[in-house]
């Protein structure tokens, strides 16, 4: 079955780094875009940044672009997301998502939750 | 940016009751590329529904969306107790993916 496992986070001081991981199985990775939305504590769902099924294309919300970077590697099945200069508004839980092809979300990972904090 | 705006923010609603919750975008929605997903605390969203009005798979007949162009509606005829959650709707029609801010439907 499709499945999506998500690695990274933690607790970064404002101004560093982290990386999270995606690990995608039970589907034709290759083919599908991914995408990476976050949810800040309490609050609900902002879409995050997205790349294509082979890396040729990558967007980015306004309020992470040039700090974070989304990257993919279709011999592994896995997806990472590079966070730089973190801030403390960044402080959510972020997921990967699996786009069906038509630009739903039909598979999601479990979520990491990234702490920015002094 | 397509900003969509649900309501109401909060639903309180008895089991076997029906529910009608709605999402207005800023502008029209292309293609009606219009989905809506639902959470429950601690857990990844789930895909309900798709192009407005289609059923994810595994999604119960109780739900059904509708609507067009800027209007969008999410209905549970009847809802059962595993319905209580956080549903968001979610525009596709645009590179820039966004979601309304939510509206959680609970026990009353």
């Amino acid at each position: 079955q499709v499945q999506l496992v998500q690695s990274g986070g933690g607790v970064v001081q404002p101004g560093r780094s982290l990386r999270l991981s995606c690990a995608a199985s039970g589907f034709a990775f290759s083919t599908y875009g991914i995408h990476w939305v976050r949810q800040a504590p309490g609050k609900g769902l902002e879409w995050v940044a997205v790349i294509s099924h082979d890396g040729s294309y990558k967007y980015y919300a306004d309020s992470v672009k040039g700090r974070l970077t989304v990257s993919r590697d279709n011999s592994k099945n896995t997806v990472d997301l590079q966070m730089n200069s973190l801030r403390a508004e960044d402080t959510a839980v972020y997921y990967c998502a699996k786009n069906n092809g038509s630009g739903t979300f039909d598979h999601w990972g479990q979520g990491t939750l990234v702490t920015v904090s002094s | 940016e397509i900003v969509l705006t649900q309501s109401p923010g909060t639903l309180s609603l008895s089991p076997g009751e029906r529910a009608t919750l709605s999402c207005r975008a800023s502008q029209s929605v292309y293609s009606n590329y219009l989905a809506w997903y639902q959470q429950k605390p601690g857990q990844a969203p789930r895909l309900l529904i798709y192009g407005a009005s289609s059923r994810a798979t595994g999604t119960p007949d109780r739900f059904s969306g509708s609507g067009s162009g800027t209007d969008f509606a999410l209905t549970i005829s009847r809802l059962e107790p595993e319905d209580f959650a956080v549903y968001y709707c979610q525009q596709y029609a645009s590179t820039y993916v966004t979601f309304g801010q939510g509206t959680k439907v609970e026990i009353k």
